[in-house]
């Protein structure tokens, strides 16, 4: 069974710049969510997609959007970056929505805003 | 809004001593997690929690919940060093697919 993996792990960029982050879902995982991570809080939810739709969005700016591909894996796509959003963004997979489903987290992508 | 509160935020206990990690949510929801995370590291989960006194056991973990009290509990028995992380809790409002996380229990075992 292979796990949730997410590339790259580090990334540096600066004020303005565009990023795209990617992540493999689970084998036979259909769903994959995305989160914010600062140094120190809780994961903070940003959105989910379920085959393919998004289906539920947390508090963040439109410049935060994702994709998710027939093949369930998924990209989450930052536009003109802040400092703020330096962090660690984690992606979770699951089944069928993950209502009540165990969610499985990668090892995150490490992003630095300069 | 849904809204996630943990405590304590830091935990510090001696080994083979018994305590417990408390979440509470705001408004109503229809499922409960609990993770690990060890430092530098990714999320590991624990538990999901779905319904009115729902109990499940792992080891020297063990979480409950009640929807009653909008209050879920994570007691460690007998701690062991092996147990340090942080831990926390989430919770998805009712009839959406959106978590909300704790702020995390940074929990240290001392030998």
């Amino acid at each position: 069974e292979t796990g949730v993996t997410q590339s790259p792990t580090h990334l540096i960029k600066t004020r303005g710049q565009q990023v795209t982050l990617r992540c493999s879902s689970q084998s036979g995982h259909n769903t994959v969510s995305w989160y914010q991570q600062a140094l120190g809080q809780g994961p903070q939810f940003i959105f989910q997609y379920y085959r393919e739709e998004e289906n539920g969005r947390g508090n963040f700016p439109p410049r935060f959007s994702g994709l998710q591909f027939p093949n369930y894996s998924s990209e989450l796509n930052v536009n003109a970056l802040e400092l703020d959003d330096s962090a660690l963004y984690l992606c979770a997979s699951s089944q069928d929505g993950g209502a009540g489903q165990p969610q499985h987290f990668g090892d995150g992508t490490r992003l630095s805003i300069l | 809004e849904l809204k996630v509160e943990q405590n304590p935020l830091f935990l510090s206990m001696q080994e083979g001593k018994n305590y417990t990690i408390y979440c509470n949510y705001s408004t109503t929801s229809d499922r409960l997690y609990w993770y690990r995370q060890d430092p530098g590291k990714s999320l590991e989960s624990l538990f999901v929690l779905l319904s009115n006194g729902a109990v499940k056991q792992e080891g020297r973990l063990m979480a409950s919940l009640d929807t009653k009290a909008r209050l879920s509990t994570l007691h460690i028995t007998a701690a062991v060093h092996d147990l340090s992380a942080t831990y926390f809790c989430a919770a998805g409002p009712a009839g959406t697919y959106k978590y909300i996380f704790g702020t995390g229990t940074r929990l240290k075992v001392l030998a």
